[in-house]
């Protein structure tokens, strides 16, 4: 969607293995953000990104950390992953302006066993 | 902190009737308001936004929205819904105090249509 692709779309692991989620742009944008999608919850920010290597916490980042080496990468890192991890996670682009909008990959949904 | 309540979980809507999802939000300062729509098994697709102006704002696929102030209300409404609107709808606020980074979503809205 809009030139911005997550992988992998689904995954099942074990608790306690580690998890890397991937998304990838191709819009040259600044700004680029993780997502966990939870019933009854919404959308909540986990991290985002503001460039190259500059990166920040959200709403829910316990037991995630992200990194951004390139513009177009922006990685999800789950170092052990928990059964409250389960969920959708999208990936969202944006540009650098205050009116820009934000674009959202289609998801992966991971399930933690 | 800035928030957005959707106080309908789920809304049952015959085919051609039309509609209205109701978004409340709470934010300090002029908001950044947004309607996004999520088919189900894919991303969230931007329907519509309201950033300063005319405070009944059109989007894609026949949906508008009005900006409400004094009752801090964003609700979205179509004349007539079809099947392909069945999905589910999230609203959100963020602001020029905060930027891009502050986009607080609600809890979304599934939005069922009958025949």
């Amino acid at each position: 969607d809009a030139g911005i692709t997550q992988s992998p779309r689904h995954k099942v692991t074990e608790t306690g293995t580690p998890v890397t989620l991937r998304c990838h742009q191709t819009e040259n944008h600044r700004y680029m953000y993780w997502y966990r999608q939870d019933p009854g919850h919404g959308l909540r920010l986990i991290h985002y990104s503001y460039g190259v290597k500059d990166t920040d916490k959200g709403e829910v980042s316990d037991g995630y950390s992200v990194s951004r080496s390139k513009t177009e990468d922006f990685l999800l890192t789950l170092e052990s992953a928990t059964s409250s991890q389960t969920s959708v996670y999208f990936c969202a682009m944006s540009g650098a302006g205050t009116e820009d909008i934000q674009y959202f990959g289609a998801g992966t949904r991971l399930s933690v066993l | 902190a800035q928030s957005v309540t959707q106080p309908d979980i789920h809304i049952t809507v015959s085919e051609g009737a039309s509609l209205e999802l109701r978004c409340n939000y709470s934010y300090g300062a002029t908001p950044y308001l947004f309607w996004y729509v999520q088919s189900p098994g894919q991303g969230l697709q931007l329907l519509l936004k309201y950033f300063s102006g005319d405070t009944l704002v059109q989007g894609i696929k026949g949906f508008e929205a009005e900006f409400k102030r004094s009752q801090s209300s964003f609700n979205l409404r179509k004349p007539s819904v079809h099947w392909s609107d069945a999905a589910e709808y999230f609203c959100a606020v963020g602001g020029l105090n905060f930027g891009n980074e502050k986009l607080t979503f609600g809890t979304g809205t599934r939005l069922t249509i009958i025949p």
